[in-house]
């Protein structure tokens, strides 16, 4: 296992349709993070799972966007009829918490799936 | 509510020489962490380096360094002797100590010249 996976790495749909991302972390790591890139900024963080648990959403995330992580292992992140404004890059990430919490862990990234909406 | 500023859109440096970029933070949390992240045109987000809030000393990893002055919260990164290969958009980010989550700054776009 080289690194967190995305499938798919492009997605064209029209506005209307549902669509659904797949994130494979890195095999080990108990943590994986939803993020959204628009063009010209920096990512925002959507939601994230300890192991199957969702534990934050954000905002962002409307009734529309819905994140699973079954078996604690991939995750997917569906959205609902879709919109203009949804076109974006989608990052998943992931990280290895220990119960100490250790301070210096960082999230390793995948590919994202960029999402254009017509 | 914790906030990355990064206030260079684009900055230009020639091949072998230093460059810095420039990040400032804002949060009421004593406790944080600090990172850097490189994303080339092809999209992915590389991980370059972390300073913790609590951290006596600079972060260096290899060419990269970070400049770390807590009083005026800013987190500086240097590269020393660019490279082509450097060309691409930089992230200062923070991490929320209770969630995990990364907060973005908007980037910087590094562009090396020969």
């Amino acid at each position: 296992d080289t690194g967190v996976s995305q499938d798919p790495r492009h997605k064209i749909t029209k506005r209307g349709q549902n669509v659904t991302f797949r994130c494979d972390p890195i095999s080990e790591h108990n943590r994986l993070y939803w993020y959204r890139q628009t063009l010209g900024q920096g990512p925002e963080f959507l939601t994230y799972f300890q192991n199957e648990a969702q534990l934050e959403k954000s905002r962002l995330l409307s009734d529309r966007f819905s994140a699973e992580r079954p078996k604690g292992s991939f995750s997917t992140l569906e959205i609902q009829r879709t919109e203009q404004g949804d076109s974006a890059m989608y990052l998943c990430a992931s990280s290895l918490v220990g119960m100490d919490r250790g301070p210096s862990y960082e999230q390793y990234f995948g590919p994202g799936t960029r999402l254009t909406v017509t | 509510a914790q906030k990355i500023t990064q206030t260079q859109p684009g900055m230009f440096v020639q091949e072998k020489e230093a460059v810095t970029l420039d990040c400032t933070y804002d949060t009421s949390d004593p406790s944080y962490g600090l990172f850097w992240y490189k994303q080339p045109s092809s999209g992915e987000m590389i991980f370059l380096i972390y300073q913790g809030s609590y951290d006596q000393q600079n972060a260096t990893e290899g060419r990269y360094s970070l400049n770390f002055q807590k009083a005026r919260k800013s987190a500086n990164l240097v590269i020393s002797a660019s490279q082509l290969g450097d060309s691409a958009m930089y992230f200062c980010a923070m991490r929320d100590w209770s969630t995990d989550k990364l907060i973005f700054g908007t980037g910087t776009r590094l562009q090396v010249f020969p």
